[in-house]
């Protein structure tokens, strides 16, 4: 697999500033795509899905965008706050089949 | 109701000693998971279980790892002879039936942070 260093790509904001979080998946037949919210010394938290049928989805403040062309899905969180600093996980899965395949996740840190 | 709870939180362990981790998933989710975190790092997974199927195990690093699923109740991930590069926070999730739709997210516990020394 591919390796990873120790430190996350990092993306810090002020608050009320929108965030977009990318992520670039790997398998091509994947139809099935999730972003997981991780705060320090907790276990990951579901934010939104998308299957792979839409191109965009939204939620309360959240909205995930994907493009399976270049296989690549982000995460837009609007008016940001200081309580959704935390890691930021994409993963993807085929349809029928359990296994989630998660990225390497980014880092979000808000400023007050 | 109860989320998925995990067991110990905190583990410290000697190099060589066998640790054993429990998880307790969502009550009626028939899908289990196992998956590792090491420290700035992605969720790499290890074993997954689902009803009376055989357990995929495809992602368990070595031999030394093993899990077991009694029903679809409580699951336990034992490492036997620890090495210092087990040391990483074991996360647990549970969903209803495995199957990778919306309604089938995956619901994690807050993990066990073992640190093997």
């Amino acid at each position: 697999g591919e390796s990873v260093g120790l430190h996350l790509p990092t993306l810090s904001v002020q608050e009320g500033d929108n965030s977009i979080i990318n992520c670039a998946y790997s398998n091509s037949a994947s139809d099935y795509f999730i972003w997981y919210k991780q705060e320090s010394g907790k276990g990951p938290q579901f934010i939104i899905d998308i299957r792979s049928n839409m191109d965009k989805r939204q939620g309360q403040r959240v909205t995930v965008l994907l493009n399976k062309t270049v296989k690549h899905l982000s995460l837009q969180i609007a008016a940001t706050q200081p309580g959704d600093s935390a890691v930021y996980f994409c993963a993807d899965a085929l349809s029928g089949y359990s296994t989630l395949t998660f990225g390497k996740g980014t880092m979000l840190l808000v400023s007050p | 109701g109860a989320g998925v709870s995990q067991s110990p939180s905190n583990k410290v362990t000697e190099k060589g000693k066998d640790v054993e981790l429990r998880c307790d998933p969502i009550s009626g989710h028939t899908a289990l998971y196992w998956y590792r975190q090491r420290l700035g790092q992605g969720l790499e997974f290890l074993i997954y279980f689902q009803g009376n199927s055989a357990p995929d195990k495809s992602g368990l690093p070595s031999d030394r790892f093993s899990a077991e699923r009694t029903g679809e109740s409580v699951s336990t991930l034992t490492i036997q002879r620890t090495q210092q590069e087990d040391s990483a926070v074991y996360l647990c999730a549970s969903s209803p039936s495995g199957r990778a739709f919306s309604q089938e997210t995956q619901y994690f516990g807050p993990g066990t942070r073992l640190l093997v020394l």
